[in-house]
């Protein structure tokens, strides 16, 4: 399978603990977005990544997620001191270099903090 | 206000039907529009971009008025295979090879035999 893919698919964690999720993005794109899903909302943006630097970050990440893309190819998600309202799908997306291309999403990683 | 405003339905109709779905948005000077469609815990897939002039791919028609700031999608001859969340999105960044995409809640269809 050559599409986006992120790991684990779910985590269930108690609150106060840190987690960590991965993107491998497809391999030719150099540009990738993570997203957050909650029930009943579309996708809301979180960051952009262009190679491994990190372009863009939303209000939303608060000081508590750090997002990296060490080499320009997967990237990994951390949250540290998990809150319930972390509680969602974590959505990892790829593109290739131009403004209007398609984001290709990768299955998500369902997240839930007890 | 919400940046992106789309009925949340769910709209049910059954096989064959004409359905329409509306979505608004409130920033004038966003880029590119797009239908992204959501099958029920799966990730969003690119349905089809919105261009101002209107495009159609097979039963499905988009359409875009800057003017008003609105974006439709019409599906002709509904399918069962329709029934999905259809999620209005917009690129609000002005930035090229940076899309910072704006999703609505999404509009969910149910197309019943």
């Amino acid at each position: 399978d050559t599409g986006v893919s992120q790991d684990p698919r779910h985590k269930i964690t108690k609150r106060g603990q840190n987690v960590t999720f991965r993107c491998d993005p497809i391999s030719e794109h150099n540009r990738l977005y993570w997203y957050r899903q909650t029930l009943g909302q579309g996708p809301e943006f979180l960051t952009y990544f262009q190679n491994e630097a990190q372009l863009e970050k939303s209000r939303l990440l608060s000081d508590r997620f750090s997002a990296e893309r060490p080499k320009g190819s997967f990237s990994t998600l951390e949250i540290q001191r998990t809150e319930q309202g972390d509680s969602a799908m974590y959505l990892c997306a790829s593109t290739p270099g131009l403004a209007d291309n398609e984001q290709f999403f990768g299955p998500g990683t369902r997240l839930t903090v007890l | 206000r919400k940046e992106v405003e789309q009925d949340p339905g769910p709209f049910n109709v059954p096989e064959g039907a004409t359905v329409a779905f509306n979505c608004t948005y409130s920033n004038s000077a966003s880029q590119s529009f797009f239908w992204y469609r959501q099958d029920c815990r799966k990730e969003p897939k690119l349905l089809m971009s919105v261009y101002s002039s209107g495009n159609e791919d097979g039963r499905f028609t988009a359409q875009l008025n800057r003017a008003s700031q609105y974006i439709s999608l019409l599906i002709r001859d509904s399918k069962l295979s329709d029934s999905a969340t259809y999620l209005c999105v917009v690129n609000i960044s002005p930035n090229t090879g940076f899309q910072k995409l704006v999703f609505g809640t999404g509009t969910r269809l149910l197309v019943s035999p």
